[in-house]
């Protein structure tokens, strides 16, 4: 089985100031992870994602996530945030040994970045 | 959500009625997604398809909720006799290949509101 966690229902951040999103996952094997953002009555937006490799991944709109093995994690962060990051964010799992792909979704995390 | 189409946006039903929900991947895409998001549950799997097969349907509700998508035309979300629970947002996604992954493009969603 896989599952995703997404511990904090929202975030507050001041404009300037760098953002953490948090997500924690559990897979059976090794995981394939990605990160989405929703901005209001519309789809989710790929982000970035984890395969394999660097632990480090870069996406888009500067965002970045970082892959932690041990601690079963994968933390969105951007250095500076802007007013326009605020949105709704997934994090979602899926495991690379399963047979078909089907992704599992986090709860999403609401940021809201401060003027 | 470029590629992925779907129809209406939003969708109005009194209880009792029949809902569809149509899905258009970008022609040549073969695989579909449905999942449904309600509000403080996050985004739920509930049917993968290829062309005139269901591939996995775990998380589609026992009774009221079927799925299709033939070889002509677009996917169907089908869900018969809504009720108030009903009300959600129902996303289409297909798979989009990406730096060697495969990763799910979303469409902008049907917003469907049982009164």
């Amino acid at each position: 089985a896989q599952s995703v966690a997404q511990p904090e229902d929202q975030v507050n951040v001041a404009e300037g100031n760098p953002l953490t999103v948090k997500c924690t996952y559990s897979v059976s094997g090794n995981p394939y992870l990605f990160w989405y953002v929703q901005y209001p009555n519309r789809g989710l937006q790929f982000l970035l994602k984890y395969i394999t490799g660097d632990n480090l991944v870069k996406g888009s709109y500067g965002f970045e996530a970082e892959f932690n093995k041990s601690q079963t994690s994968f933390h969105l962060k951007k250095p500076s945030a802007l007013v326009s990051d605020s949105a709704l964010y997934f994090c979602a799992v899926r495991d690379s040994s399963g047979g078909s792909y089907i992704p599992t979704f986090g709860r999403g995390t609401s940021l809201i970045v401060h003027p | 959500n470029a590629g992925v189409m779907q129809n209406p946006r939003h969708l109005v039903r009194r209880r009792g009625q029949e809902a569809r929900l149509r899905c258009s991947p970008v022609k040549g895409h073969s695989h579909v997604y449905w999942y449904r998001q309600l509000p403080e549950e996050g985004l739920k799997f509930m049917v993968y398809l290829q062309k005139e097969n269901i591939i996995d349907e775990s998380g589609m509700p026992k009774e009221r909720f079927s799925a299709e998508f033939p070889k002509e035309g677009p996917s169907i979300l089908r869900i018969q006799q809504v009720v108030r629970g009903d009300s959600a947002a129902y996303f289409c996604a297909t798979l989009r290949e990406l730096s060697g992954a495969n990763v799910l493009t979303f469409g902008a969603g049907s917003r469907l509101t049982v009164l």
